[in-house]
């Protein structure tokens, strides 16, 4: 069974730092592009990056490219989401997905990160 | 990178038939093959329904159906069940190799 599990939200303030990790089972985590996706309270889904399965290939949203760094660890399976320079606009549950030819086909549950002052 | 458009709701009755569009333009839902839809309930993570804009994964009921024409995608959920009652997004891969989402249908069930 496919499993995504991500931890690492929490409350920070305006200008600090984050990183979220999501550890996968269940499947060859190596041979899988992964992406992040966060959906701000009550608000749609919004694709934040991705990471090609040797993670040599990196893609960003335009509203957070520069700020935040997709990779990953594939020995540990488990992928990870740096994120600096925290805008309260940040503030979302970030979901971690696997990757399945063009479409997200597994997700995890999802973390919440709360940017405030 | 601005998201592709969907209504904000629809809604139909038991055993009735709905569609919800997705339009963006010929940059990702009019350009390449690559529309998937989700599927996601209150509290709960986003669910695969469609990929490649008609393809349902193994284990999706087949009252659901995706298709496109030109720069619309839609979704079509036929005997409509309480069930199916939720938010449901569409995505499309990018020209410049990214992915952008819909801004999100609630389905509602009278």
């Amino acid at each position: 069974e496919v499993q995504l599990v991500e931890s690492g939200g929490g409350s920070v303030q305006p200008g600090g730092s984050l990183r979220l990790s999501c550890v996968g089972s269940g499947f060859a985590f190596n041979n899988y592009g992964m992406h992040w996706v966060r959906q701000a309270p009550g608000k749609g889904l919004v694709w934040v990056s991705h990471s090609r399965h040797d993670g040599t290939i990196t893609k960003y949203a335009d509203s957070v490219e520069g700020r935040f760094t997709i990779s990953r660890d594939n020995a540990k399976n488990t992928l990870y989401l740096q994120m600096n320079s925290l805008r309260v606009e940040d503030t979302a549950v970030y979901y971690c997905t696997r990757g399945a030819g063009y479409n997200l086909g597994y997700w995890g549950q999802g973390t919440l990160v709360t940017v405030s002052s | 990178q601005s998201a592709l458009t969907q209504p904000a709701s629809v809604s139909g009755s038991p055993g009735q038939s709905i569609t919800i569009s997705c339009t963006g333009s010929s940059s990702e839902v009019g350009g390449n093959k690559y529309v998937s839809w989700y599927q996601q309930h209150p509290g709960t993570a986003p669910k695969l329904i469609i990929y490649d804009v008609s393809n349902r994964p193994s284990g999706v009921s087949d009252r659901f159906s995706g298709s496109k024409s030109g720069n619309t995608a839609s979704l079509t959920i036929s005997g409509l069940q309480a069930e199916d009652e939720g938010d449901y997004y569409c995505c499309s891969y990018t020209s410049t190799t990214i992915y952008v989402f819909g801004t999100g249908t609630k389905v509602i069930v009278l």
